[in-house]
């Protein structure tokens, strides 16, 4: 498993390919998901989110796919920029709480 | 536009002193947060409040404590009793009950031990 510790994941990626950002959950009850992107020195922003009932949900150059049966979230970047270079991370929703779980985060890097 | 303002963005704690961080939002939100995010670290919750003058210990509220005493505001203090308050601190609100809904972020406030 991965070690806790000062470094996030990287994906390196050149601009104008695609990005995919992985997430495994950790709780089949969970029901709802949302990606957030968090700049250097900035808060988390909203990006985009899926709830269970669906396995796939589209917005601008990002996609979102869920597979419930292996626990997995994916964030799909079409044509990365290099304005999209931050950390990226997961949130969960376990169906009756309020409180999300957020996971550790990848950091994306977009090389002009 | 709406949103989450955080103050300061830097805060520096000398021994033995108590802190305080500050929340404002103008979203008409019910409910806040307070997060904590240490370097390569998910954001762990302090505490959580739904409704004014009411509020809940998160995972990590031990050092920390917090007031609601208006919709807008979610103060923070850092106690001296924090040994490693070392930080980026978070600050979110959200529509309550907001299982399936967004948080929204402040930007945060970085916290250094002088």
């Amino acid at each position: 498993g991965e070690s806790v510790g000062l470094h996030l994941p990287t994906l390196s990626v050149q601009e104008g390919d695609n990005s995919i950002i992985n997430c495994a959950y950790s709780n089949s009850a969970s029901d709802y998901f949302i990606w957030y992107k968090q700049e250097s020195g900035k808060g988390p922003q909203f990006i985009i989110d899926i709830r269970s009932n669906m396995d796939k949900r589209q917005g601008q150059r990002v996609t979102v796919l869920l597979n419930k049966t292996v626990k997995h979230l994916s964030l799909q970047i079409a044509a990365t920029q290099p304005g999209d270079s931050a950390v990226y991370f997961c949130a969960e929703n376990i169906l009756g709480s309020y409180i999300p779980t957020f996971g550790r985060g990848t950091s994306l890097i977009v090389h002009p | 536009d709406g949103g989450i303002t955080q103050s300061p963005k830097y805060l520096f704690r000398k021994e033995g002193q108590n802190v305080t961080l500050s929340c404002e939002q103008n979203l008409n939100h019910d409910a806040m947060y307070w997060y904590r995010q240490d370097p390569g670290q998910g954001l762990r919750l302090i505490y959580y409040s739904q409704i004014v003058n009411d509020f809940q210990k998160g995972d990590i509220a031990e050092g920390y404590s917090v007031s609601r005493e208006k919709k807008e505001s979610f103060p923070l203090t850092v106690t001296s009793a924090q040994k490693n308050p070392t930080a980026f601190y978070l600050c979110a609100s959200s529509i309550w009950p907001g299982g399936n809904q967004p948080q929204h972020f402040g930007d945060g406030t970085r916290l250094s031990i002088l």
